[in-house]
């Protein structure tokens, strides 16, 4: 099965812990992003990977990182969790114009 | 402000009307994409169409790019069609997409 794969679908944690969420694409595809999903349903540009190389950081707090081992992997660290870092956080890839989702991992930070 | 703003933001409809969903931006568009969230929260793409029209099974989009709007639309509309419809640009070659907020659609039998 050719897709989109993200791993824990949901996670609950307390301030101040270090979270990492996993990515992984089948589909043979360039470039990988985070985006973020918002308690309003807003979705917004974290990062953005082309072939392992960072093109796109959309000025996201420093606590996270974006992770990278090969163009088929982008995961996701957070050093040291928020309140407001509660979210669905959705992986994509794409190899053109076309962006495929991931079913996304639901952080719940208490 | 936010760069694609959707309307209308929710609507409810009959089994087997017709929708039509609006999406305008405010820059450029190099690409633009619709998708539909389901109400479990998975993305799935529907029609990648930066420009004129494109149609797929009940489902037409037209895209204006000069004048800067997309629409879609949705025939004979069924219960299963309920969930978010959202319609997002690509504004560089970045790739990256930028989202508006979307339509929600309740579809009732």
């Amino acid at each position: 099965e050719t897709a989109v794969f993200q791993t824990p679908n949901y996670h609950v944690t307390q301030v101040g812990n270090e979270v990492s969420f996993n990515c992984k694409q089948t589909l043979g595809h360039d470039t990988m992003y985070w985006y973020k999903q918002d308690s309003k349903k807003l979705l917004k540009i974290m990062f953005s990977y082309n072939n392992k190389q960072l093109i796109v950081n959309e000025t996201v707090p420093r606590r996270f990182s974006p992770q990278s081992s090969d163009k088929a992997h982008l995961n996701l660290r957070i050093k040291s969790v928020e309140p407001e870092d509660s979210a669905v956080y959705l992986c994509a890839s794409s190899l053109g114009a076309e962006q495929f989702f991931g079913p996304g991992t639901r952080l719940t930070v208490l | 402000g936010q760069q694609v703003q959707q309307s209308p933001a929710s609507l409810v409809l009959q089994e087997g009307e017709n929708a039509e969903l609006q999406c305008n931006f405010s820059s450029t568009a190099t690409q633009l994409q619709w998708f539909y969230q389901s109400p479990g929260g998975s993305l799935v793409s529907l029609l990648s169409n930066p420009s004129g029209t494109k149609h797929t099974g009940r489902l037409t989009s037209t895209t204006v790019t000069k004048e800067r709007r997309s629409s879609l639309h949705i025939s004979s509309s069924q219960t299963t069609d309920s969930g978010t419809y959202l319609c997002a640009i690509e504004m560089s070659n970045y790739n990256v997409l930028y989202f508006g907020s979307g339509t929600k659609l309740t579809v009732e039998p």
